[in-house]
């Protein structure tokens, strides 16, 4: 079945820093590619997403990147600030019928001040 | 971005009852919603498909008389763990698929946590 794999499994960087996090999909047949932001004890929130039509979208300090060749995406947070520390997960899906996301191992994003 | 409710948030039961989890789409008729569990500092992992009048999609591994889902109304699907024993003790989580507009997009309820003694 699918398998997505992400990392790193854990980044620190400094305040105003970039960050990128690299997942890589198994299912050429997957064709959107959501970003999840979850903060300790809370629900996943969708940050970002990209569909496989699309190479690079981007929305005010975060990006994503697609390469279906090479079945890799990535997540890009520039100018890193306290807040955006959390655990970071990818995803992908085959769109209908089942529509089901294979979640990434995640990634907790450590930004210091 | 669509509201998803889950309820309860936290949940304490002895072992051999069963607990119920609803999970609701407030603003949203969602046909489609998922049923995930995550471990302490790990991913979600998908259980189930919870599809609106008709049967849950199970996943691999997962027991289906265990995990008892119903989507009775396009607003509503419930997880209930029969027979709770503690190696269920977990964070479970829902999400509903959003269609409206064309868009294709799953928003999460804020989990619940059950602890079985």
């Amino acid at each position: 079945g699918e398998n997505v794999e992400q990392h790193p499994s854990t980044l620190s960087v400094q305040e105003g820093d970039s960050a990128v996090i690299k997942c890589t999909y198994s299912d050429s047949a997957s064709n959107y590619f959501p970003w999840y932001k979850q903060e300790l004890g809370k629900r996943p929130q969708l940050i970002i997403d990209i569909r496989s039509n699309v190479g690079e979208k981007k929305d005010q300090r975060i990006a994503v990147t697609l390469n279906k060749t090479a079945k890799h995406f990535s997540l890009h947070i520039t100018e890193t600030q306290p807040e955006d520390s959390a655990v970071y997960f990818c995803a992908a899906s085959k769109g209908p019928p089942t529509d089901k996301l294979i979640f990434g191992t995640g990634t907790r994003l450590q930004v210091f001040p | 971005g669509a509201v998803v409710s889950q309820h309860p948030s936290r949940v304490i039961c002895k072992s051999g009852t069963s607990v119920k989890i609803e999970c609701r789409s407030l603003d949203f008729q969602a046909t489609t919603m998922f049923w995930y569990r995550q471990f302490p500092k790990q991913s979600l992992m998908l259980m189930a498909t919870s599809n609106e009048g008709s049967k849950a999609t199970y996943e691999q591994g997962v027991e289906k008389d265990k995990f008892l889902i119903n989507h009775a109304s396009l607003t509503l699907s419930t997880l209930t763990v029969t027979s709770a024993h503690p190696e269920d003790s977990s964070f479970y989580i829902c999400s509903a698929r959003d269609v409206r507009g064309g868009k294709n997009i799953q928003y999460f309820g804020a989990g619940t946590r059950l602890s079985v003694l």
